[in-house]
C-alpha cells in the first residue's frame, strides 16, 4: 500500500530565509505526486504536482519541488519565504486503483516564520 | 468560478442526531470524495464515487453514508454521529484519470459531535 511520510512536524524558519520541507513516499508504480497548503481556517490549495517528466516542478506562491526516483522523495523548496508562508503543508500521492483516484496524505509539516 | 462548496461550514451536535453534510460542485467532474483530517493523521478518505450511482468505501468508513444521485452533488450523512467523529471534513473533485486531472477541494466543514 502506498504511504507519504513527512519527517518534521514543525519548521520554523526566519522570513527571508531558505526553506525545504521533506517528503518521502512508498508507491510501487510511477507515483502521480501533490503538494498542498492549509492556511490557518481554510481549505487546501493545489501548490505544485509531478506527473512524468523534468523532475524539478515549479508551483504556485514561488514554490518547486524535485522528483527524486532513487530516494523516493519529492521535497518542497523555497528560496525565501515570506510571513504569509506560514501555514501547513502536505504531500500526498496520488494511487488510481479500480477507478478510486485516492490521495494518500502525509501527516503534514506546520510552518512557522519569525521576523 | 470553478469550485467545490461544502455546507455547513461548522456544525456543532449531539449524540445520535443525524446530519448531512453537503457537497457541491460546479465543474462537471465525473469523480468525487470525502476526506477527514485528524491532528497527526493527515487526511484520510472516507468514501468516494466515480459517478452517478457508482460509490464506494475509502479507508474509513465505518459510520458514513454516501449518495450520487446527481453528478454534482455527494452529500455525507452521518446517520448517528459519535464523538469519535469531531473531525474537519473535506469533499474534492476531480475528472476522472487520463487527463493528469488534479482534485479540487472544498473549504472544509468542522463538526463537533457531543
Amino acid at each position: 500500500a502506498q504511504s507519504v511520510t513527512q519527517p518534521d512536524i514543525h519548521i520554523t524558519v526566519s522570513e527571508g530565509a531558505s526553506l525545504e520541507l521533506r517528503c518521502n513516499y512508498s508507491y510501487g508504480a510511477t507515483p502521480y505526486l501533490f503538494w498542498y497548503v492549509q492556511s490557518p481556517g481554510q481549505g487546501l490549495q493545489l501548490l505544485l504536482k509531478y506527473f512524468s517528466g523534468d523532475t524539478l516542478v515549479q508551483g504556485i506562491k514561488g514554490f518547486e519541488a524535485e522528483f527524486k526516483r532513487s530516494q523516493s522523495s519529492f521535497n518542497l523548496r523555497k528560496p525565501s519565504v515570506h510571513w504569509s508562508d506560514a501555514a501547513e503543508y502536505f504531500c500526498a500521492v496520488e494511487s488510481s486503483n479500480f477507478g478510486n483516484e485516492k490521495l494518500t496524505f502525509g501527516t503534514g509539516t506546520r510552518l512557522t516564520i519569525i521576523p | 468560478e470553478a469550485q467545490v462548496t461544502q455546507n455547513p461550514r461548522y456544525l456543532i451536535t449531539v449524540t445520535g442526531k443525524k446530519l448531512t453534510v453537503t457537497c457541491s460542485q460546479n465543474m462537471n467532474h465525473e469523480y468525487m470524495s470525502w476526506y477527514r483530517q485528524d491532528p497527526g493523521l493527515g487526511l484520510r478518505q472516507i468514501y468516494y464515487s466515480m459517478n452517478v450511482e457508482v460509490t464506494d468505501k475509502g479507508d474509513v468508513p465505518e459510520g458514513y453514508k454516501v449518495s450520487r444521485k446527481e453528478k454534482r452533488n455527494f452529500p455525507l450523512i452521518l446517520e448517528s454521529p459519535s464523538p469519535n467523529q469531531t473531525s474537519l471534513y473535506f469533499c474534492a473533485s476531480s475528472l476522472l484519470r487520463g487527463s493528469y486531472n488534479e482534485q479540487f477541494f472544498g473549504p472544509g466543514t468542522r463538526l463537533t459531535v457531543l
